[in-house]
């Protein structure tokens, strides 16, 4: 079956770091999305993997392992706009479709 | 480039109504994707097209259909709606060709209640 895992929840510290786990198990993979969702608005891109090995971008970073079926999203210097859910979501080969997990809502304390 | 619009915003609908969520996009993207979202879920794919007159059914097709004439609109249609349809629908937009693939550009949602 299809199935992306993520944790429902996080609080960090403002000018902390913070590292959001995604587990998936697919029936193919054509590569790992990661979108940022404010409260009330649509989803934007964050990054995007589908080669093993880390991705940097400013102050986010994502991070994937085929053969483990994993991800991480790494965010920086956090400030209190990261207050937002933070969704993975994989590209399948068949059908060329992406399965969404149900995101993380990260709140950024000061 | 306006991206991706949809219309309406919002709207309350009663039970076995029928009305239909306009998606149109002017970024040429080939593939349109219409999702729905429930409170604190993911999103899940409804319906989605790879091209003007191509569409196929997603995770949850049931109660929706979808036709696309055109490259740039994507329009979604819900008969006799349900209270399960109650829902945030996002359609959204990418360029994808074999082989490479991008990100989808989403637009800002139409807020469905079924009363």
């Amino acid at each position: 079956g299809q199935n992306i895992d993520q944790p429902t929840e996080m609080t960090a510290t403002e000018g902390a770091i913070v590292q959001i786990n995604c587990t998936y198990q697919t029936s193919g993979f054509n590569g790992l999305f990661w979108y940022q969702q404010h409260a009330g608005e649509a989803p934007t891109f964050l990054s995007y993997n589908v080669l093993d090995g880390l991705e940097e971008k400013g102050r986010f970073s994502s991070f994937l392992s085929r053969s483990k079926g994993y991800s991480y999203l790494l965010l920086k210097e956090l400030q209190m706009k990261d207050s937002a859910s933070y969704l993975c979501a994989v590209r399948d080969t068949g059908g060329f479709k992406t399965i969404f997990g149900a995101g993380t809502r990260l709140f950024v304390k000061a | 480039n306006a991206g991706v619009t949809q219309t309406p915003k919002f709207r309350i609908l009663k039970i076995g109504q029928s009305m239909t969520l306009q998606c149109t996009q002017d970024m040429n993207h080939n593939y349109m994707y219409w999702y729905r979202q429930d409170p604190g879920m993911g999103l899940k794919l409804i319906y989605y097209s790879v091209g003007a007159g191509i569409t196929d059914k997603g995770e949850v097709p049931n109660g929706y259909n979808v036709s696309r004439s055109t490259t740039e609109d994507f329009p979604l249609r819900l008969e006799l709606a349900a209270p399960s349809q109650t829902s945030v629908y996002f359609c959204a937009s990418s360029f994808t060709r074999t082989g490479v693939d991008h990100e989808q550009f989403f637009g800002p949602g139409t807020r469905l209640t079924v009363l």
